[in-house]
């Protein structure tokens, strides 16, 4: 069946630091794949998605490569900030939308 | 526009009752999936419906079930819970149901506490 491999968590940086988040899938079929963010006490958001291989997704300074070829999707940014602490979960679909897998989470604490 | 809304926020039961969850999608929206967050299983799909049809269900028992009324807001009942059905019930809202690469709306979901 599916499934999501994301890293370990908590992850603890400091603001302005690098961030990857490793993320990587087995799928049966040729899937999408998200990155879905959690901020305390809220629902979860999209915060990107990748439909095809080599595709790169971005959003809010976030980016992902669509990488077939080691079935990755690692989340990245460049300077993160205290309102980037949140939990991250990468998911994939290969029917529906509706129906997702999910990792499960890297919670990301940036402290000033 | 008005987001996914569920109700109630927190509930409390004990064994062996059961319990109903309410979702109402994003004005529009006619597709609804639901989702349990746990700390050790993380999340997991429950069901999801299209114009009032379940149309996916994912690996829980008969105890979860749920239905979709004709303004698209849906319902999920658990009987007989057990202390393991603890979590956060997510509720989900899309357009399209049949696209993969459609984006999710999800609610702050109803944390369920079985005592």
């Amino acid at each position: 069946g599916d499934s999501v491999t994301q890293m370990e968590g908590p992850v603890t940086l400091s603001e302005e630091a690098f961030l990857t988040i490793n993320c990587t899938y087995t799928a049966t079929g040729y899937p999408s794949l998200f990155w879905y963010v959690q901020y305390p006490g809220e629902g979860l958001q999209l915060l990107l998605k990748a439909t095809k291989a080599d595709d790169k997704g971005s959003n809010k300074g976030f980016e992902a490569t669509y990488r077939k070829e080691t079935t990755s999707f690692h989340l990245e940014k460049g300077s993160v900030q205290v309102s980037d602490s949140a939990v991250y979960f990468c998911a994939l679909s290969t029917g529906t939308a509706s129906k997702l897998t999910f990792g499960t989470g890297t919670r990301l604490q940036v402290t000033l | 526009k008005a987001g996914v809304t569920q109700t109630p926020r927190y509930l409390i039961k004990t064994r062996g009752q059961q319990v109903t969850l309410s979702c109402s999608p994003i004005s529009g929206h006619r597709s609804v999936s639901w989702y349990q967050q746990t700390p050790g299983q993380g999340l997991q799909f429950l069901f999801e419906y299209f114009s009032e049809t379940q149309r996916n269900k994912g690996n829980f028992p008969g105890r979860f079930s749920g239905r979709q009324f004709s303004n698209s807001r849906s319902e999920m009942n658990v009987s007989t819970l057990e202390l393991g059905d603890s979590a956060l019930y997510l509720c989900a809202s899309s357009f399209n149901q049949q696209s993969r690469n459609e984006k999710l709306f999800f609610g702050s979901g109803t944390q369920l506490s079985v005592l």
